[in-house]
């Protein structure tokens, strides 16, 4: 089945810098890849996704890019900022009906 | 704007006990999920339904079971709770297809 892997598992920067978090997926069938953020005590909430007939989307600050080619994705957050601190997970679909297999997570940590 | 509510945040329980967890969702979709998330594994699927009585096992089914009698009620069951079930669960619901996942906040089970 889908195996979806994620680094680094924690990440802090400095504010006004940028963040990038990486996600590889295993299986080549896979054609949506959504990204959630998750605040402290909080359910995750759709940021941004893309679908595989594209390589790149931005959404303001957020931007995310895929290679299906080498089976990456990955999140670029630019000028960051402290309410940006949070878990961030990747997922991918699997072929099997509206099934989502996210990866373990990243913590980010915005320094002020 | 789309609510998913949990009937508790927090449940302390104690081993061998039967354990409901309650999720209603307001939108109307048709899809709807419960994950338990662990530091450092994720969300793993537990089970999802994409209909009224309709269940599909997902990744860790095992010790757990569901309830879907209405379209905006999801019901996770811990027929005989287990301290290895000590986790986050978290619900979710959907329209339809690759959709985006609405998420409740969370019950976080401690078992005793």
């Amino acid at each position: 089945g889908e195996n979806v892997e994620q680094h680094p598992s924690t990440l802090s920067v400095q504010e006004g810098d940028s963040a990038v978090i990486k996600c590889t997926y295993s299986d080549s069938a896979s054609n949506y890849f959504p990204w959630y953020k998750q605040e402290l005590g909080k359910g995750p909430q759709l940021i941004i996704d893309i679908r595989s007939n594209v390589g790149e989307k931005k959404d303001q600050r957020i931007a995310v890019t895929l290679n299906k080619t080498a089976k990456h994705f990955s999140l670029h957050i630019t000028e960051t900022q402290p309410e940006d601190s949070a878990v961030y997970f990747c997922a991918a679909s699997t072929a099997s009906y509206d099934k989502v297999i996210f990866g373990p997570g990243t913590s980010l940590s915005v320094i002020p | 704007d789309v609510k998913v509510t949990q009937s508790s945040r927090y449940l302390v329980k104690r081993t061998g006990e039967k354990v409901f967890l309650e999720c209603v969702q307001d939108m109307d979709h048709e899809n709807m999920f419960w994950y338990r998330q662990d530091p450092g594994l994720g969300l793993r699927l537990i089970y999802f339904s994409y209909d009224v009585k309709m269940k599909e096992k997902g990744d860790i089914p095992e010790g757990y079971s569901v309830s879907r009698e209405k379209k905006e009620r999801f019901s996770l069951i811990l027929e005989s709770a287990s301290t290895n079930q000590t986790s986050m669960y978290l619900c979710a619901s959907s329209f339809q297809g690759k959709d985006t996942q609405y998420f409740g906040p969370g019950t976080r089970l401690t078992v005793l």
